[in-house]
Protein backbone atom coordinates (compact mmCIF):
# COMPACT_ATOMS: atom_id res chain seq x y z
CA UNK A 1 0.00 0.00 0.00
CA UNK A 2 1.27 3.23 -0.87
CA UNK A 3 1.76 5.96 2.24
CA UNK A 4 1.02 8.62 -0.68
CA UNK A 5 -2.02 8.31 -2.39
CA UNK A 6 -1.94 10.67 -5.82
CA UNK A 7 -4.64 11.18 -7.92
CA UNK A 8 -5.55 11.05 -10.96
CA UNK A 9 -3.23 8.23 -12.01
CA UNK A 10 -3.78 9.58 -15.72
CA UNK A 11 -4.84 13.08 -17.01
CA UNK A 12 -4.70 13.77 -20.53
CA UNK A 13 -5.62 17.43 -21.10
CA UNK A 14 -5.64 20.16 -24.30
CA UNK A 15 -3.33 23.02 -24.58
CA UNK A 16 -4.71 25.82 -22.67
CA UNK A 17 -6.52 23.69 -19.88
CA UNK A 18 -5.82 23.97 -16.35
CA UNK A 19 -5.45 20.63 -14.04
CA UNK A 20 -4.75 19.81 -10.41
CA UNK A 21 -2.84 16.72 -9.26
CA UNK A 22 -3.64 15.50 -5.63
CA UNK A 23 -1.09 13.83 -3.06
CA UNK A 24 -3.25 12.75 -0.03
CA UNK A 25 -2.08 10.32 3.41
CA UNK A 26 -2.90 9.55 6.40
CA UNK A 27 0.61 10.50 7.57
CA UNK A 28 2.02 13.95 8.73
CA UNK A 29 4.85 15.07 6.74
CA UNK A 30 7.87 17.51 7.94
CA UNK A 31 8.07 18.42 4.32
CA UNK A 32 6.33 17.56 1.16
CA UNK A 33 7.90 17.55 -2.60
CA UNK A 34 7.11 17.66 -6.20
CA UNK A 35 9.12 16.43 -9.12
CA UNK A 36 8.65 16.07 -12.48
CA UNK A 37 10.12 13.47 -14.11
CA UNK A 38 10.38 12.93 -18.32
CA UNK A 39 11.17 10.10 -20.37
CA UNK A 40 14.53 8.69 -20.15
CA UNK A 41 15.19 11.04 -16.91
CA UNK A 42 15.61 10.89 -13.85
CA UNK A 43 12.55 12.74 -11.56
CA UNK A 44 13.80 16.77 -10.78
CA UNK A 45 12.77 18.76 -7.74
CA UNK A 46 10.07 21.12 -8.67
CA UNK A 47 9.13 22.63 -5.48
CA UNK A 48 9.53 21.71 -1.45
CA UNK A 49 6.98 22.65 0.86
CA UNK A 50 7.36 22.95 4.41
CA UNK A 51 4.47 24.95 6.80
CA UNK A 52 0.99 23.87 7.03
CA UNK A 53 -1.07 25.99 4.62
CA UNK A 54 1.89 26.95 2.53
CA UNK A 55 1.46 28.00 -1.23
CA UNK A 56 3.96 28.43 -3.53
CA UNK A 57 4.04 29.57 -7.50
CA UNK A 58 6.27 28.66 -10.07
CA UNK A 59 5.40 30.01 -12.84
CA UNK A 60 2.05 28.32 -13.69
CA UNK A 61 2.63 26.18 -11.25
CA UNK A 62 0.63 26.98 -7.93
CA UNK A 63 1.54 24.12 -4.91
CA UNK A 64 -0.13 24.16 -1.67
CA UNK A 65 0.52 22.26 1.41
CA UNK A 66 -2.48 20.94 3.56
CA UNK A 67 -3.20 22.94 6.77
CA UNK A 68 -2.38 19.96 8.19
CA UNK A 69 0.73 18.88 6.39
CA UNK A 70 -1.44 15.42 5.47
CA UNK A 71 -1.92 16.42 1.77
CA UNK A 72 -1.01 18.25 -1.07
CA UNK A 73 -1.93 19.49 -4.43
CA UNK A 74 -0.32 20.95 -7.57
CA UNK A 75 -1.85 23.42 -10.19
CA UNK A 76 -1.43 23.78 -13.43
CA UNK A 77 -2.86 26.68 -15.34
CA UNK A 78 -2.86 27.14 -19.44
CA UNK A 79 -1.33 23.70 -19.82
CA UNK A 80 1.43 23.55 -22.30
CA UNK A 81 2.43 20.78 -23.81
CA UNK A 82 6.14 21.25 -22.10
CA UNK A 83 4.49 20.64 -18.61
CA UNK A 84 4.02 16.52 -20.42
CA UNK A 85 5.41 14.57 -17.49
CA UNK A 86 4.97 11.96 -14.70
CA UNK A 87 4.33 14.37 -11.53
CA UNK A 88 5.70 12.62 -8.41
CA UNK A 89 5.02 13.45 -4.63
CA UNK A 90 7.12 12.79 -1.71
CA UNK A 91 6.54 13.71 2.11
CA UNK A 92 9.40 13.63 4.47
CA UNK A 93 9.67 12.08 7.55
CA UNK A 94 12.03 12.19 10.61
CA UNK A 95 11.98 9.24 12.89
CA UNK A 96 16.20 9.78 13.04
CA UNK A 97 18.56 12.00 11.83
CA UNK A 98 18.27 12.02 8.37
CA UNK A 99 15.04 11.79 7.94
CA UNK A 100 13.21 9.40 5.15
CA UNK A 101 11.11 10.15 1.99
CA UNK A 102 8.01 8.58 1.06
CA UNK A 103 7.36 8.56 -2.88
CA UNK A 104 3.59 8.47 -4.45
CA UNK A 105 3.05 6.31 -7.48
CA UNK A 106 2.53 9.07 -9.78
CA UNK A 107 0.89 11.11 -11.97
CA UNK A 108 1.37 10.93 -15.74
CA UNK A 109 0.39 14.56 -17.66
CA UNK A 110 -0.42 14.50 -20.92
CA UNK A 111 -0.79 17.91 -22.63
CA UNK A 112 -1.71 17.74 -26.33
CA UNK A 113 -1.41 20.68 -28.85
CA UNK B 1 27.92 20.89 -13.80
CA UNK B 2 26.39 18.83 -11.42
CA UNK B 3 26.06 15.52 -11.93
CA UNK B 4 24.93 12.06 -10.92
CA UNK B 5 26.25 9.21 -13.64
CA UNK B 6 24.63 5.97 -13.72
CA UNK B 7 26.00 2.47 -15.65
CA UNK B 8 25.01 0.96 -17.95
CA UNK B 9 21.70 2.85 -18.65
CA UNK B 10 19.93 -0.43 -20.27
CA UNK B 11 21.07 -3.89 -19.27
CA UNK B 12 19.15 -6.83 -20.90
CA UNK B 13 20.58 -10.53 -18.67
CA UNK B 14 19.99 -13.68 -17.38
CA UNK B 15 18.60 -15.05 -14.09
CA UNK B 16 21.42 -15.47 -12.00
CA UNK B 17 23.83 -13.99 -13.79
CA UNK B 18 25.50 -11.52 -11.00
CA UNK B 19 26.11 -7.39 -12.39
CA UNK B 20 26.70 -4.12 -10.79
CA UNK B 21 24.85 -1.03 -11.68
CA UNK B 22 27.89 2.13 -10.67
CA UNK B 23 26.71 4.95 -9.71
CA UNK B 24 28.62 8.20 -9.46
CA UNK B 25 28.21 11.85 -7.70
CA UNK B 26 30.60 14.98 -8.36
CA UNK B 27 28.52 16.98 -5.71
CA UNK B 28 30.94 15.87 -2.50
CA UNK B 29 27.33 14.78 -1.37
CA UNK B 30 26.93 12.30 1.83
CA UNK B 31 23.54 10.58 1.59
CA UNK B 32 23.48 8.41 -1.43
CA UNK B 33 20.42 5.99 -2.62
CA UNK B 34 18.88 3.51 -5.07
CA UNK B 35 15.65 3.31 -5.63
CA UNK B 36 13.48 1.21 -8.53
CA UNK B 37 10.51 2.47 -10.15
CA UNK B 38 7.66 -0.05 -10.50
CA UNK B 39 4.46 1.36 -12.44
CA UNK B 40 1.64 1.23 -10.13
CA UNK B 41 4.53 1.32 -7.31
CA UNK B 42 6.69 4.70 -7.51
CA UNK B 43 9.59 4.73 -6.30
CA UNK B 44 10.62 2.60 -3.44
CA UNK B 45 14.05 2.85 -1.37
CA UNK B 46 16.48 -0.18 -1.56
CA UNK B 47 19.54 1.36 -0.13
CA UNK B 48 20.97 4.40 1.54
CA UNK B 49 24.31 5.71 2.86
CA UNK B 50 25.17 8.23 5.23
CA UNK B 51 28.37 8.42 4.13
CA UNK B 52 31.51 6.19 3.46
CA UNK B 53 30.95 2.56 4.72
CA UNK B 54 27.49 3.96 6.12
CA UNK B 55 25.03 1.67 4.41
CA UNK B 56 21.23 0.59 5.89
CA UNK B 57 18.44 -1.46 3.98
CA UNK B 58 15.43 0.96 2.53
CA UNK B 59 12.25 -0.27 1.85
CA UNK B 60 13.07 -2.89 -0.34
CA UNK B 61 16.41 -4.47 -0.08
CA UNK B 62 15.79 -8.35 -0.70
CA UNK B 63 18.10 -9.64 -3.58
CA UNK B 64 20.58 -6.69 -3.15
CA UNK B 65 24.08 -5.33 -1.94
CA UNK B 66 25.88 -1.74 -2.55
CA UNK B 67 29.08 -0.45 -0.84
CA UNK B 68 30.03 2.84 -0.59
CA UNK B 69 34.51 2.59 -0.44
CA UNK B 70 34.29 6.38 -1.83
CA UNK B 71 32.30 9.18 -1.34
CA UNK B 72 31.43 9.90 -4.93
CA UNK B 73 30.88 6.24 -5.90
CA UNK B 74 27.69 4.17 -4.88
CA UNK B 75 27.68 0.61 -6.96
CA UNK B 76 24.14 -1.29 -6.64
CA UNK B 77 25.44 -5.30 -7.14
CA UNK B 78 22.50 -7.95 -7.64
CA UNK B 79 24.44 -11.12 -6.91
CA UNK B 80 21.99 -13.46 -8.33
CA UNK B 81 19.35 -11.43 -10.04
CA UNK B 82 16.08 -13.01 -10.92
CA UNK B 83 13.13 -11.70 -13.25
CA UNK B 84 11.39 -10.27 -10.42
CA UNK B 85 14.54 -7.34 -9.98
CA UNK B 86 13.51 -6.55 -13.74
CA UNK B 87 12.48 -2.82 -13.25
CA UNK B 88 13.83 0.89 -13.81
CA UNK B 89 16.60 1.89 -10.87
CA UNK B 90 17.74 5.53 -10.01
CA UNK B 91 20.83 6.32 -8.10
CA UNK B 92 20.26 9.68 -5.88
CA UNK B 93 22.03 11.96 -3.68
CA UNK B 94 20.92 14.75 -1.64
CA UNK B 95 22.86 17.35 0.48
CA UNK B 96 21.88 16.02 4.00
CA UNK B 97 18.04 15.64 5.36
CA UNK B 98 15.37 13.62 4.14
CA UNK B 99 13.36 16.79 3.34
CA UNK B 100 16.71 18.48 0.84
CA UNK B 101 16.65 18.17 -2.73
CA UNK B 102 17.46 15.01 -4.48
CA UNK B 103 19.40 14.71 -7.08
CA UNK B 104 18.69 11.99 -9.74
CA UNK B 105 20.86 9.99 -12.19
CA UNK B 106 19.19 9.31 -15.57
CA UNK B 107 18.15 5.73 -14.67
CA UNK B 108 19.16 2.52 -15.10
CA UNK B 109 16.28 -0.28 -17.22
CA UNK B 110 17.20 -3.83 -16.04
CA UNK B 111 15.84 -6.89 -17.45
CA UNK B 112 16.36 -10.05 -15.92
CA UNK B 113 15.11 -12.96 -18.29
Amino acid sequence: TQLLEQSPQFLSIQEGENLTVYCNSSSVFSSLQWYRQEPGEGPVLLVTVVTGGEVKKLKRLTFQFGDARKDSSLHITAAQPGDTGLYLCAGATYTDSWGKLQFGAGTQVVVTP
Amino acid sequence: EAQVTQNPRYLITVTGKKLTVTCSQNMNHEYMSWYRQDPGLGLRQIYYSMNVEVTDKGDVPEGYKVSRKEKRNFPLILESPSPNQTSLYFCATQTGLAGDTQYFGPGTRLTVL
